[in-house]
């Protein structure tokens, strides 16, 4: 079974531009969550898609940050405009009703410069 | 909001040594608790699942609930130099796999 797939996995951009990630799930999960990752901290919950509706978006920054998840499979994150604070990883994980927790992809790593 | 907290360390354990992590909850509600490993540079890998108190063993894992004093545990057994990661405590909301992550414990198995 493939896991996540997550791209890029690095991006390196200058404040005030815009950055897009993309994730595709595994096959068969509806939930699909976007976690945000600071060095030395655990991953924080951005936004969590069931299907393609929102359930949780209560810690995203929606000023500058968006998401969606068109047709409930993959998944798109977007920052508009970037600031220094943004440089973190962004983890895409999803999960099912059928197992236990839910399951990461590698990763992207920002670097707001 | 859940609250979830560990120790940062590092952990510093001798191979072959138990390494023995805490983490405790705010959520008094909280039914189950997973334990991911993440290795430097790499994401978090989900390895024990626990949702009733006393003890699961995977392995060379064990886990430990305590609902009364809301602290769950990871034991290490026989801690191999591979075994050094981060290793994040979890809790999800009551139905679901939406997760609440503590900081996260650095452990290091020296030879």
């Amino acid at each position: 079974e493939a896991g996540v797939a997550q791209s890029p996995r690095y991006k390196i951009i200058e404040k005030r531009q815009s950055v897009a990630f993309w994730c595709n799930p595994i096959s068969g999960h509806a939930t699909l969550y976007w976690y945000q990752q600071i060095l030395g901290q655990g991953p924080k919950l951005l936004i969590q898609f069931q299907n393609n509706g929102v359930v949780d978006d209560s810690q995203l920054p929606k000023d500058r940050f968006s998401a969606e998840r068109l047709k409930g499979v993959d998944s798109t994150l977007k920052i508009q405009p970037a600031k220094l604070e943004d440089s973190a990883v962004y983890l895409c994980a999803s999960s099912s009703d059928r197992v236990r927790g839910a399951f990461f992809g590698q990763g992207t790593r920002l670097t707001v410069v | 909001q859940k609250e979830v907290e560990q120790n940062s360390g590092p952990l510093s354990v001798p191979e072959g040594a138990i390494a023995s992590l805490n983490c405790t909850y705010s959520d008094r509600g909280s039914q189950s608790f997973f334990w991911y490993r993440q290795y430097s540079g790499k994401s978090p890998e989900l390895i024990m699942f626990i949702y009733s108190n006393g003890d699961k063993e995977d392995g060379r894992f064990t886990a430990q609930l305590n609902k009364a004093s809301q602290y769950v545990s990871l034991l290490i057994r026989d801690s191999q130099p591979s075994d050094s990661a981060t290793y994040l405590c979890a809790v999800p909301e009551a139905a679901g796999n939406k997760l609440t992550f503590g900081g996260g414990t650095r452990v290091l198995v020296k030879p």
